[in-house]
């Protein structure tokens, strides 16, 4: 079945500097996929989902990239701030008829000050 | 702004007691769902429940059961709970067709 992997697990950057998470999959037949935000004691917040068939997009500060010939997908966050320190997984599902999301393992993002 | 409402927040309990979690959501979705995140962070998808069809992650011990009155509602129910079922569990919503799911806070279980 479909695995995801993140990486890296733990990202440290200064306030200002961009912040590049990544994940690869495995199953070609994904079609969406989703990065969702974790702040500490809060649930998931879906920040950005894309369908295959967009290998840009852009939204409030936000860059998702999808490489369907390499099997990734990026989050790239410009000029950091301490508010975006939190755990940011990415999902994938394989098409609109499948039940369940799969996850990345997660990325611990710290915006230092 | 939260649409998918979990109750409690916090529960500790002792192994072998029953437990139950409740989940409601007002966005009108007609799919609910339960996944389970570990002391690591892995989150693992429990069930997909419609009114149409219930779908169980093979993995889940039969302890586990969801429980729904109407499309608005999901709750948990744990049997016997055991130090494993330590987690914390999010309820989710979808509409079908439509692959965005959104997330509740999660209901943080300690089995001591």
């Amino acid at each position: 079945g479909e695995q995801v992997e993140q990486r890296p697990p733990h990202l440290s950057v200064p306030e200002g500097d961009s912040a590049v998470i990544i994940c690869t999959y495995t199953d070609s037949a994904t079609a969406y996929f989703y990065w969702y935000k974790q702040e500490p004691g809060a649930g998931l917040q879906l920040l950005m989902s894309v369908f295959s068939n967009v290998d840009r997009k852009e939204e409030q500060g936000l860059t998702v990239l999808l490489n369907k010939k390499d099997k990734q997908l990026s989050l790239n966050l410009t000029a950091a701030h301490p508010g975006d320190s939190a755990v940011y997984f990415c999902a994938v599902t394989a098409s609109s008829g499948s039940w369940q999301l799969i996850f990345g393992s997660g990325t611990q993002l710290t915006v230092m000050p | 702004e939260t649409a998918v409402f979990q109750t409690p927040n916090y529960h500790v309990t002792q192994v072998g007691n029953e437990v139950s979690f409740n989940c409601k959501q007002t966005l009108g979705h007609d799919t609910m769902y339960w996944y389970k995140q570990d002391s690591k962070k892995l989150l693992k998808i429990m069930f997909s429940y419609n009114n149409k069809q219930l779908i169980v992650n093979e993995t889940v011990p039969r302890r586990f059961s969801p429980q729904s009155s109407d499309k608005a509602h999901l709750n948990l129910r744990i049997k016997s709970v055991e130090p494993e079922d330590s987690a914390v569990y999010l309820c989710a919503s979808s509409t079908s067709g439509n692959t965005e799911v959104f997330f509740g806070k999660g209901t943080r279980l300690t089995v001591v």
